[in-house]
């Protein structure tokens, strides 16, 4: 079935660092691809989305550009603060009815 | 505005128990879903639901049953709890039409 595939690891950067997670996907179709993050103890939120090839998604300065021909949704962010500590999840819907996760990147800032 | 709600928050099971995870959204959204949560594996789809009367099996549905009596309760049900059962337990639900998915705090379900 479809599915996306994240880079391995926790990510560790400090303050003000650039910060790249990587994801790539797998689909027959052209599922509308999405980044979670979710804070300790929480659920998991909407970070930003991409619904057709060559959207860029933003919010809260993080950036994704869904590429179709690299099958990839890239999550970026310029300068990362502490407060930007948490797990990342890429995910993308499939079939108009399913979501299917990565397996999240924990990323720490430190100061 | 509550949107997705959980409980328990937290609940500790003997090997073999029962129990019912509650599922509750204000939001009317058709499309509902429970996930698992394990260190390191990401979130695995149990069960869906894409409006009231009609249930899906995800992934991972052994285990499990699930009912949808009702727009706004989705509750999940373990009927002899395993200690591979032991994760954290996340709703979440959608309007038809939209992409957004809209979170649980979660339960966290320890199996003893």
């Amino acid at each position: 079935g479809d599915s996306v595939t994240q880079m391995e690891g926790p990510v560790t950067l400090s303050e003000e660092a650039f910060l790249t997670i990587n994801c790539t996907y797998t689909a027959t179709g052209y599922p509308s691809l999405f980044w979670y993050v979710q804070y300790p103890g929480e659920g998991l939120q909407l970070l930003l989305k991409a619904t057709k090839a060559d959207d860029k998604g933003s919010n809260k300065g993080f950036e994704a550009t869904y590429r179709k021909e690299t099958t990839s949704f890239h999550l970026e962010k310029g300068s990362v603060q502490v407060s930007d500590s948490a797990v990342y999840f890429c995910a993308l819907l499939y079939g108009n009815n399913r979501l299917a996760f990565g397996k999240g990147n924990q990323v720490v800032v430190i100061p | 505005n509550a949107g997705v709600t959980q409980t328990p928050k937290f609940r500790i099971l003997k090997i073999g128990q029962s129990m019912t995870l509650q599922c509750t959204q204000d939001m009317n959204h058709n499309y509902m879903y429970w996930y698992r949560q394990d260190p390191g594996m990401g979130l695995k789809l149990i069960y869906y639901s894409v409006g009231a009367g009609i249930t899906d099996k995800g992934e991972v549905p052994n285990g499990y049953n699930v009912s949808r009596s009702t727009t706004e309760d989705f509750p999940l049900r373990l009927e002899l709890a395993a200690p591979s059962q032991t994760s954290v337990y996340f709703c979440a639900s959608r309007r038809d039409g939209e992409t957004e998915a809209f979170f649980g705090q979660g339960t966290r379900l320890t199996v003893v």
